[in-house]
């Protein structure tokens, strides 16, 4: 069966800090990947997505940075944290015409 | 883009019947998702629809037209545990292997004894 892996579970970070957060897949080959953020009492915002290794897309410009460096593993990066960063980050995964399974997601607090 | 209306709250009580109402505007509708999550915790799949009806899955029922971009999830004999927010999702296909999905806000629903 697929699973998926997201870590940290918190995250506590200063301004200006770098964030790095992973997310990897398991039990399947070649999935979509997204990373989405909800800011509180707000939806889901996409931030990213991946078709593929080293296939990145943006869907809104911002602090925050994506990389796929393998086909199961996507990971969300900012080089200096700002204080809107804060928020409930969830990557999730799909096959073409699936529905999508999220990770436990990353409750980040930029303080 | 999609525009993707649904309510902020909705209450009712234990063993009732909530139907929340979605709306949607997309260019390349390829299937409706509900979803609920529990506060602090990720969205879980509740149902799918595709084509136009309901589909029924246990306590949970969702409706779906195309010609008028509007779904709805049914919640039947409402439970304690029921109480949680509510997320419609618009599924868009953009490329050969492009599939995008947008989310509502969500309906926080709070169910009283």
């Amino acid at each position: 069966s697929q699973t998926i892996h997201q870590w940290p579970a918190t995250l506590v970070q200063p301004v200006g800090s770098p964030l790095s957060l992973e997310c990897t897949v398991e039990g399947t080959s070649n999935p979509n990947l997204y990373w989405y953020r909800q800011a509180a009492g707000r939806g889901l915002q996409l931030l990213f997505y991946s078709v593929g290794i080293g296939q990145i897309s943006s869907e809104v410009p911002q602090n925050l940075s994506a990389s796929r460096p393998q086909d199961r593993q996507f990971i969300l990066s900012s080089k200096k944290l700002l204080l809107s960063d804060s928020g409930f980050y969830l990557c999730a995964w799909s096959r073409q015409e699936g529905g999508y399974t999220f990770g436990s997601g990353t409750r980040l607090t930029v303080v | 883009g999609q525009n993707i209306d649904q309510p902020t709250e909705m209450t009712a009580t234990e063993g009732a019947i909530v139907q929340i109402n979605c709306t949607y505007q997309t260019s390349g509708f390829n299937g409706l998702f509900w979803y609920q999550q529990h506060a602090g915790e990720a969205p879980t799949f509740l149902s799918y629809n595709v084509l136009d009806g309901l589909e029924e899955k246990g306590r949970f029922s969702s409706f779906l037209s195309r010609s008028k971009g509007y779904s709805y999830l049914l919640l039947k004999e409402l439970q304690m545990k029921d109480s949680a927010s509510y997320l419609c999702a618009v599924r868009d296909r953009e490329g050969s292997n492009d599939y995008k999905l947008s989310f509502g806000a969500g309906t926080t629903v709070t169910v009283r004894a």
